[in-house]
């Protein structure tokens, strides 16, 4: 049974500082990892999303990366600003007819002005 | 995101009362998910569709049905709602492969009294 987590469950950064997020996962039979912000009292938003066969996907201060045979993923986060600060959340999609996706339970992220 | 939409966004109802959530994709998207979001679970997988009146069970569909009779709306029930589906459902769509993401709605907060 495919298990994801993250681990801290909540980080505290001085802004402009740069951070890696950690996602690790039990099985990897996986499609693609999916990372997402959720801000507090909102929806998930999508903010990459890197396909199995690949290493890594950028988006401005983003940088995701994906180790598939050892089970882990890294979310860095350039130059960190306050607007950063939310749930950050990772989800693996199985490899399955599903196509569900089994999430972390997330950090918090506060980032200090 | 404009291509998905969750009604109500709050409800309270009474327990014991049905509740009907919906969801209405504008993607033409094959894939409908329904999850919950709790303190300490993360998010968690009630059922999902794969087609027009194609429906399976996620992980904690105990007390809960659905039904896709268009391929835009996915409605979840609570038969009898109890004080432990006080959450907050969320509703996701998927293109037809593997090798998308999952795009989400804005979530619906329930409580039930």
């Amino acid at each position: 049974k495919q298990e994801v987590t993250q681990i801290p469950a909540a980080l505290s950064v001085p802004e402009g500082e740069n951070l890696v997020l950690n996602c690790s996962f039990t099985d990897s039979a996986i499609y693609n990892l999916q990372w997402f912000r959720q801000d507090p009292g909102k929806g998930l938003t999508s903010l990459l999303l890197i396909q199995s066969s690949q290493r890594e996907q950028t988006s401005g201060r983003l940088n995701a990366s994906l180790d598939k045979s050892s089970g882990r993923s890294t979310l860095y986060i350039a130059a960190s600003q306050p607007g950063d600060s939310a749930t950050y959340l990772c989800a693996v999609r199985v490899a399955s007819g599903t196509y569900k996706y089994i999430f972390g339970t997330g950090t918090r992220l506060k980032v200090l002005a | 995101d404009a291509g998905i939409t969750q009604s109500p966004r709050h409800k309270v109802t009474e327990t014991g009362t049905p509740v009907t959530l919906r969801c209405h994709q504008t993607e033409n998207h094959r894939y409908m998910y329904w999850y919950r979001q709790d303190p300490g679970h993360g998010l968690r997988l009630i059922h999902y569709s794969y087609g027009v009146k194609d429906t399976d069970k996620g992980e904690v569909s105990d007390g809960y049905s659905v039904s896709r009779s268009k391929t835009e709306d996915f409605l979840l029930t609570l038969e009898s709602a109890t004080s432990s589906q006080t959450s907050v459902y969320f509703c996701a769509i998927s293109e037809g492969t593997g090798y998308g993401g999952y795009t989400f709605g804005s979530g619906t907060r329930l409580t039930v009294v």
